[in-house]
């Protein structure tokens, strides 16, 4: 059984660029998260996923959007790329309603702003 | 002031020692606790999770919650080399989101 799945696993991309990661759940998950991991730090909470609505948003600015498809599958994108968006983007899934103890972390996809 | 302090090691201990790891909170409103443990280059897993205070014992690994301290650990016995990684205390509020908030992380290294 596949577990969460992001892609790509690295990217580089130039300030001011757009970017677009990619997450697969877990089967049988219906709620994505997203978290974004700087280096020597702990994760922190981008928002999350339910029934393809935004259902809570961390501290991050409107740079940063995502969408939730059917399958529940879901996508991070951030536009105007800053040096300081350089990180590691987790996606976790989790049974709706299971939240903390159902999370399910992807690998997470480098990002790198050059 | 962040709303979880970690110490971020790193942490050097021989194989078959007894590991402490430990998380302050400044926010009395968390009401689950958790410990992730982060191989390099991987995603975090989830190792303990907790409800409100007291202990939860899996095997070689020990979770403790003081909400009057505001306070929580994790021990590690007979530590392997394989236990090598960042572990990260996490807490939520609870709800229908439940999002997770971490410390920073602390880098363990098990010598054989």
């Amino acid at each position: 059984d596949a577990g969460v799945t992001q892609s790509p696993t690295h990217l580089i991309k130039t300030r001011g660029q757009q970017v677009t990661l990619r997450c697969s759940p877990k089967s049988g998950h219906d709620t994505v998260s997203w978290y974004q991991q700087a280096l020597g730090q702990g994760p922190q909470f981008i928002f999350q996923y339910y029934e393809e609505e935004e259902r809570q948003r961390g501290n991050f600015p409107d740079r940063f959007s995502g969408h939730q498809f059917p399958n529940y599958s879901s996508e991070l994108n951030v536009n105007a790329l800053l040096l300081g968006d350089s990180a590691l983007y987790l996606c976790a899934s989790s049974p709706h309603g299971r939240t903390f103890y159902g999370y399910t972390f992807g690998s997470g996809t480098r990002l790198t702003v050059v | 002031q962040k709303e979880v302090e970690q110490d971020p090691g790193p942490l050097s201990v021989p194989e078959g020692a007894i590991v402490s790891l430990n998380c302050t909170y400044s926010n009395s409103a968390f009401q689950y606790f958790m410990w992730y443990r982060q191989y390099s280059r991987k995603g975090p897993e989830l190792l303990m999770y907790t409800y409100s205070s007291g202990n939860k014992e899996d095997g070689r690994f020990t979770a403790q919650v003081d909400k009057s301290s505001k306070y929580i650990s994790l021990f590690i016995r007979d530590s392997q080399p394989s236990d090598s990684a960042t572990y990260l205390c996490a807490m939520s509020f609870g709800g229908a989101t439940n999002k997770l908030i971490f410390g920073t992380g602390t880098l363990l290294a098990v010598q054989p």
